[in-house]
Protein backbone atom coordinates (compact mmCIF):
# COMPACT_ATOMS: atom_id res chain seq x y z
CA UNK A 1 0.00 0.00 0.00
CA UNK A 2 1.02 3.40 -0.82
CA UNK A 3 2.30 5.69 2.42
CA UNK A 4 1.55 9.37 2.65
CA UNK A 5 2.58 10.75 -0.35
CA UNK A 6 3.43 14.77 -0.35
CA UNK A 7 4.06 17.49 -3.70
CA UNK A 8 6.08 18.89 -3.99
CA UNK A 9 9.34 17.72 -3.14
CA UNK A 10 11.09 20.76 -2.96
CA UNK A 11 9.78 24.05 -3.92
CA UNK A 12 11.48 27.67 -3.71
CA UNK A 13 9.37 30.65 -3.56
CA UNK A 14 10.31 34.39 -2.88
CA UNK A 15 9.16 37.04 0.24
CA UNK A 16 5.55 37.70 -0.35
CA UNK A 17 4.30 35.05 -2.57
CA UNK A 18 1.85 32.60 -1.93
CA UNK A 19 2.44 28.45 -1.94
CA UNK A 20 0.01 25.38 -1.80
CA UNK A 21 1.37 22.18 -1.22
CA UNK A 22 -0.54 18.80 -0.76
CA UNK A 23 -1.03 15.72 0.54
CA UNK A 24 -2.62 12.23 0.11
CA UNK A 25 -3.41 10.44 3.04
CA UNK A 26 -2.78 6.43 3.26
CA UNK A 27 -6.22 4.78 2.09
CA UNK A 28 -8.49 4.53 4.87
CA UNK A 29 -7.36 7.22 6.92
CA UNK A 30 -9.24 9.64 7.41
CA UNK A 31 -7.36 12.64 9.62
CA UNK A 32 -4.59 14.32 8.19
CA UNK A 33 -2.68 17.03 10.12
CA UNK A 34 0.57 19.22 8.95
CA UNK A 35 3.39 20.04 10.87
CA UNK A 36 6.92 22.21 9.82
CA UNK A 37 9.88 21.45 10.91
CA UNK A 38 12.39 24.03 10.48
CA UNK A 39 15.90 22.89 10.46
CA UNK A 40 17.90 21.61 13.62
CA UNK A 41 13.87 21.55 15.61
CA UNK A 42 11.35 19.27 16.20
CA UNK A 43 8.17 19.31 14.13
CA UNK A 44 5.45 21.93 15.39
CA UNK A 45 1.81 21.28 14.93
CA UNK A 46 0.00 23.46 12.18
CA UNK A 47 -3.44 21.68 12.04
CA UNK A 48 -5.39 18.36 12.09
CA UNK A 49 -8.08 17.90 9.95
CA UNK A 50 -11.51 15.35 9.92
CA UNK A 51 -14.20 14.98 8.07
CA UNK A 52 -13.23 18.21 5.75
CA UNK A 53 -13.36 20.27 9.24
CA UNK A 54 -10.14 22.02 11.43
CA UNK A 55 -9.97 19.67 14.70
CA UNK A 56 -6.93 21.41 16.16
CA UNK A 57 -4.45 24.60 15.20
CA UNK A 58 -1.44 25.18 16.32
CA UNK A 59 -0.51 28.44 17.31
CA UNK A 60 0.47 29.74 13.54
CA UNK A 61 -0.65 33.21 12.18
CA UNK A 62 -3.74 33.48 9.92
CA UNK A 63 -1.33 33.45 6.77
CA UNK A 64 -1.26 29.75 7.00
CA UNK A 65 -4.43 27.74 5.93
CA UNK A 66 -5.34 24.24 4.60
CA UNK A 67 -8.49 22.27 4.01
CA UNK A 68 -9.80 18.54 3.44
CA UNK A 69 -11.34 17.39 0.37
CA UNK A 70 -14.04 14.62 0.10
CA UNK A 71 -11.57 12.32 -0.58
CA UNK A 72 -9.62 13.01 2.40
CA UNK A 73 -6.64 14.55 0.77
CA UNK A 74 -5.76 17.80 2.13
CA UNK A 75 -3.92 20.90 1.40
CA UNK A 76 -2.03 23.51 3.03
CA UNK A 77 -1.41 27.34 2.07
CA UNK A 78 0.69 29.65 2.69
CA UNK A 79 0.34 33.57 2.04
CA UNK A 80 2.71 36.24 1.98
CA UNK A 81 5.34 34.36 2.73
CA UNK A 82 8.33 35.37 5.28
CA UNK A 83 12.24 33.74 5.01
CA UNK A 84 11.26 32.27 8.27
CA UNK A 85 8.80 30.01 6.63
CA UNK A 86 11.71 27.93 4.83
CA UNK A 87 10.91 24.81 6.58
CA UNK A 88 10.33 21.23 5.75
CA UNK A 89 6.13 20.97 5.78
CA UNK A 90 4.99 17.04 7.34
CA UNK A 91 2.11 15.87 6.11
CA UNK A 92 0.56 12.79 8.37
CA UNK A 93 -2.20 10.75 8.41
CA UNK A 94 -4.18 8.78 10.69
CA UNK A 95 -7.42 6.01 11.16
CA UNK A 96 -9.76 7.94 13.86
CA UNK A 97 -10.66 5.31 16.23
CA UNK A 98 -13.86 5.80 17.94
CA UNK A 99 -13.33 3.68 21.03
CA UNK A 100 -12.04 4.99 23.95
CA UNK A 101 -8.00 5.25 25.18
CA UNK A 102 -8.47 5.15 21.34
CA UNK A 103 -5.30 6.75 19.41
CA UNK A 104 -4.06 5.46 15.85
CA UNK A 105 -0.55 7.07 15.54
CA UNK A 106 0.53 9.22 13.16
CA UNK A 107 2.24 7.99 9.13
CA UNK A 108 4.16 10.95 7.67
CA UNK A 109 4.95 11.50 4.73
CA UNK A 110 8.35 12.79 3.12
CA UNK A 111 7.30 16.19 3.50
CA UNK A 112 7.89 18.93 1.13
CA UNK A 113 11.30 21.26 1.58
CA UNK A 114 10.34 24.73 0.84
CA UNK A 115 12.73 27.61 0.72
CA UNK A 116 11.76 30.66 0.73
CA UNK A 117 14.66 33.91 -0.91
CA UNK B 1 0.23 23.01 28.03
CA UNK B 2 2.81 19.94 27.33
CA UNK B 3 6.41 20.20 26.82
CA UNK B 4 9.30 17.87 26.18
CA UNK B 5 12.94 17.91 26.69
CA UNK B 6 15.11 15.88 25.09
CA UNK B 7 18.76 16.05 27.16
CA UNK B 8 21.48 15.27 24.56
CA UNK B 9 21.30 16.98 21.31
CA UNK B 10 24.39 14.56 20.01
CA UNK B 11 24.89 11.01 21.05
CA UNK B 12 28.02 8.99 19.56
CA UNK B 13 28.41 5.85 20.13
CA UNK B 14 30.50 3.08 18.71
CA UNK B 15 29.05 0.09 16.48
CA UNK B 16 27.43 -2.92 18.86
CA UNK B 17 27.88 -0.47 21.97
CA UNK B 18 24.19 0.27 24.29
CA UNK B 19 22.52 3.63 23.96
CA UNK B 20 20.05 5.60 25.73
CA UNK B 21 18.30 8.54 24.66
CA UNK B 22 16.81 10.60 27.09
CA UNK B 23 13.47 12.03 27.17
CA UNK B 24 11.34 14.05 30.28
CA UNK B 25 8.15 15.68 28.95
CA UNK B 26 5.56 17.79 31.41
CA UNK B 27 1.87 17.73 31.16
CA UNK B 28 -1.02 18.44 33.73
CA UNK B 29 -2.95 15.91 31.59
CA UNK B 30 -2.43 12.16 31.23
CA UNK B 31 -1.03 11.51 27.83
CA UNK B 32 0.40 9.05 25.22
CA UNK B 33 4.00 8.99 24.39
CA UNK B 34 5.86 8.39 21.38
CA UNK B 35 9.14 7.73 19.64
CA UNK B 36 10.28 8.57 15.73
CA UNK B 37 13.36 8.11 13.91
CA UNK B 38 14.28 10.58 10.82
CA UNK B 39 16.73 9.16 8.57
CA UNK B 40 18.17 11.88 6.42
CA UNK B 41 15.47 13.58 3.91
CA UNK B 42 12.43 11.47 5.02
CA UNK B 43 10.14 12.13 7.08
CA UNK B 44 9.34 10.42 10.87
CA UNK B 45 8.90 6.91 10.99
CA UNK B 46 7.13 5.39 14.35
CA UNK B 47 9.56 3.13 16.33
CA UNK B 48 7.12 2.70 19.20
CA UNK B 49 4.43 4.40 21.55
CA UNK B 50 3.12 4.06 25.19
CA UNK B 51 -0.45 4.46 25.57
CA UNK B 52 -1.61 1.93 28.65
CA UNK B 53 -0.43 -1.29 30.10
CA UNK B 54 3.01 -2.35 30.67
CA UNK B 55 5.29 0.43 30.98
CA UNK B 56 8.10 -1.37 28.83
CA UNK B 57 7.02 -0.66 25.11
CA UNK B 58 9.22 -2.66 22.46
CA UNK B 59 9.13 -1.13 19.19
CA UNK B 60 10.77 -1.60 15.84
CA UNK B 61 14.52 -2.16 14.87
CA UNK B 62 14.91 -4.00 18.50
CA UNK B 63 14.53 -0.32 20.07
CA UNK B 64 12.41 -0.25 23.55
CA UNK B 65 11.43 2.16 25.93
CA UNK B 66 10.27 2.72 29.80
CA UNK B 67 7.54 5.00 30.88
CA UNK B 68 8.04 6.29 34.34
CA UNK B 69 5.68 8.28 35.50
CA UNK B 70 6.91 9.37 38.45
CA UNK B 71 9.55 10.83 36.79
CA UNK B 72 7.91 11.31 33.74
CA UNK B 73 10.25 10.30 31.73
CA UNK B 74 10.22 8.22 28.83
CA UNK B 75 14.01 7.11 27.81
CA UNK B 76 14.61 4.93 25.03
CA UNK B 77 16.98 2.24 24.74
CA UNK B 78 18.89 -0.35 22.52
CA UNK B 79 21.05 -3.15 23.61
CA UNK B 80 23.62 -3.15 20.44
CA UNK B 81 23.90 -0.26 17.27
CA UNK B 82 24.21 -0.58 14.14
CA UNK B 83 25.34 1.74 11.76
CA UNK B 84 21.98 2.03 10.02
CA UNK B 85 20.79 3.20 13.17
CA UNK B 86 22.20 6.49 12.63
CA UNK B 87 19.46 8.99 12.34
CA UNK B 88 17.52 11.97 14.33
CA UNK B 89 15.49 11.06 17.12
CA UNK B 90 12.04 12.81 18.16
CA UNK B 91 10.00 11.80 21.63
CA UNK B 92 6.22 13.39 21.26
CA UNK B 93 3.51 13.20 23.59
CA UNK B 94 -0.23 13.86 23.13
CA UNK B 95 -3.03 14.27 24.65
CA UNK B 96 -5.50 10.88 25.28
CA UNK B 97 -8.19 13.44 24.18
CA UNK B 98 -9.48 16.08 21.75
CA UNK B 99 -7.11 16.87 18.60
CA UNK B 100 -4.73 14.49 17.95
CA UNK B 101 -1.53 17.08 17.96
CA UNK B 102 2.18 15.92 18.89
CA UNK B 103 3.99 18.04 21.34
CA UNK B 104 7.89 16.82 19.66
CA UNK B 105 11.21 17.13 21.45
CA UNK B 106 13.90 19.03 20.01
CA UNK B 107 15.92 15.58 18.96
CA UNK B 108 18.74 13.60 19.46
CA UNK B 109 21.29 13.06 16.45
CA UNK B 110 22.51 9.89 17.04
CA UNK B 111 25.85 8.71 15.30
CA UNK B 112 26.72 5.58 15.15
CA UNK B 113 31.00 5.40 14.76
CA UNK B 114 32.25 1.74 13.51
Amino acid sequence: DAGVTQSPTHLIKTRGQHVTLRCSPISGHKSVSWYQQVLGQGPQFIFQYYEKEERGRGNFPDRFSARQFPNYSSELNVNALLLGDSALYLCASSLVLRRPGGRSPLHFGNGTRLTVT
Amino acid sequence: AQSVTQLDSQVPVFEEAPVELRCNYSSSVSVYLFWYVQYPNQGLQLLLKYLSGSTLVKGINGFEAEFNKSQTSFHLRKPSVHISDTAEYFCAVSHIQGAQKLVFGQGTRLTINP
